[in-house]
């Protein structure tokens, strides 16, 4: 079965500056797609980011960026230029893409806060 | 609105008795998912369909949990005798199947808080 794990429950930033999310899975799988996910306090959870494993480059979307290293099974998330906004529950998440199952496997979640 | 939506989006139950949750996806969506989400933990998978057929289901859905998709549209997620370890967040996704080799992206609900007496 994967297992996805997040180290850093909770993290904190300064307005302005760049945050790094750490995540890393378990699978025996080779092509999967990796996911983050973002949970405001109350709020549904939005994907911010993914990742096709069959895809060297990493993911970008505006100010959020991926380093996926498949060998190391790692999949962390930069936040660039961090926003009072992007404060939330991030949650990594792993999808197999061998046919058959269809869910999502989550980490446990870090908690980032932005502070003014 | 034209998301994911979910009622009630909160129960409060005693122990033992049946609850109903409820699932609209986003129109053209055909497949959906359950999950549950305790405090401090992440999402756990507990059943997906596409259109109306149950596709996956979860050793979490014990026989006191029961999903339906009747017409392939909204859901139903059915708890039967509720225990205070089903207290928890009960969220719903849906998603429109991809083309090969792409992921789909699941669109989450707000989610139903139940809570157990």
């Amino acid at each position: 079965a994967q297992t996805v794990t997040q180290s850093q429950p909770e993290m904190s930033v300064q307005e302005a500056e760049t945050v790094t999310l750490s995540c890393t899975y378990d699978t025996s799988e080779s092509d999967y797609y990796l996911f983050w996910y973002k949970q405001p306090p109350s709020r549904q959870m939005i994907l911010v980011i993914r990742q096709e494993a069959y895809k060297q480059q990493n993911a970008t979307e505006n100010r959020f960026s991926v380093n996926f290293q498949k060998a190391a099974k790692s999949f962390s998330l930069k936040i660039s230029d961090s926003q009072l906004g992007d404060a939330a529950m991030y949650f990594c998440a792993y999808r197999s893409a061998q046919g058959g199952s269809e869910k999502l496997v989550f980490g446990k979640g870090t908690k980032l806060t932005v502070n003014p | 609105d034209t998301g994911v939506s979910q009622n009630p989006r909160h129960k409060i139950t005693k122990r033992g008795q049946n609850v109903t949750f409820r699932c609209d996806p986003i129109s053209e969506h055909n497949r959906l998912y359950w999950y549950r989400q305790t405090l401090g933990q992440g999402p756990e998978f507990l059943t997906y369909f596409q259109n109306e057929a149950q596709l996956e289901k979860s050793r979490l859905l014990s026989d006191r949990f029961s999903a339906e998709r009747p017409k392939g549209s909204f859901s139903t997620l059915e708890i039967q005798r509720t225990e205070q370890g089903d207290s928890a967040m009960y969220l719903c996704a849906s998603s429109l199947r991809p083309l090969a080799g792409v992921a789909d992206t699941q669109y989450f609900g707000p989610g139903t808080r139940l809570t157990v007496l």
